[in-house]
């Protein structure tokens, strides 16, 4: 079964440093989106991402934050200038279309560390 | 803007018993969905069911099934048979039609499932 792919599994990065997550959605899927679970928390949506801009964000994703398709298949979220709270786990899901019967398929994340 | 309410952090249930998690949620919007996540310990995100607002009958996927209730704004997950597996955390969440872009999920705090044997 197709699925969504995180890379790194874990990233432990020191505070004030650039960090880049990156994903790979479902290949026919056209709606991508990143959200943050800090530890023991309820799981946080950042931002959605059609047609190579962004469709919707929240008010966690701030200028901090950016995302891009630089390819075909990858999806990314760069976060500037870390923060000791923006530990947390981040994943990336994906979705055929916007609509709200479409379920939001996970990949299993990756889990950011700053020092 | 829409919110997710579990109001059980923790629950224990002996194998093969069913279980019910409880989901309420509230929105002004007509059109909306309804799903449920698992995550295991090991962290990842798994899909499970989804019940749409224009749903007239209860979703079910295997032994999972949605026990919706719309004009309670509830939607609770009820799974049977449990298994030592179906141990952990689990998740409800919705996401609305705004008629604009994409919008993202609103999940609950979520429920900690412990089977036991």
């Amino acid at each position: 079964e197709p699925e969504v792919t995180q890379t790194p599994s874990h990233q432990v990065t020191q505070m004030g440093q650039e960090v880049i997550l990156r994903c790979v959605p479902i290949s026919n899927h056209l709606y991508f989106y990143w959200y943050r679970q800090i530890l023991g928390q309820k799981v946080e949506f950042l931002v959605s991402f059609y047609n190579n801009e962004i469709s919707e964000k929240s008010e966690i994703f701030d200028d901090q934050f950016s995302v891009e398709r630089p390819d075909g298949s990858n999806f990314t979220l760069k976060i500037r200038s870390t923060k000791l709270e923006d530990s947390a786990m981040y994943f990336c899901a994906s979705s055929v279309t916007g609509y709200s019967n479409q379920p939001q398929h996970f990949g299993d994340g990756t889990r950011l560390s700053i020092l | 803007a829409q919110k997710i309410t579990q109001t059980q952090p923790g629950m224990f249930v002996q194998e093969k018993e069913a279980v019910t998690l409880d989901c309420t949620y509230d929105t002004s919007d007509q059109s909306y969905g309804l799903f449920w996540y698992k995550q295991p310990s090991s962290g990842e995100m798994i899909f499970l069911i989804y019940q749409g607002s224009y749903d007239e009958q209860n979703a079910t996927e295997g032994r999972y099934s949605l026990n919706f209730q719309k004009a309670r704004k509830s939607a609770n997950l009820v799974i049977s048979a449990s298994q030592l597996g179906d141990s952990a955390m689990y998740f409800c969440a919705m996401r609305v039609d705004s008629g604009g872009g994409a919008d993202g999920l609103t999940f609950g705090k979520g429920t900690h499932l412990i089977i036991q044997p």
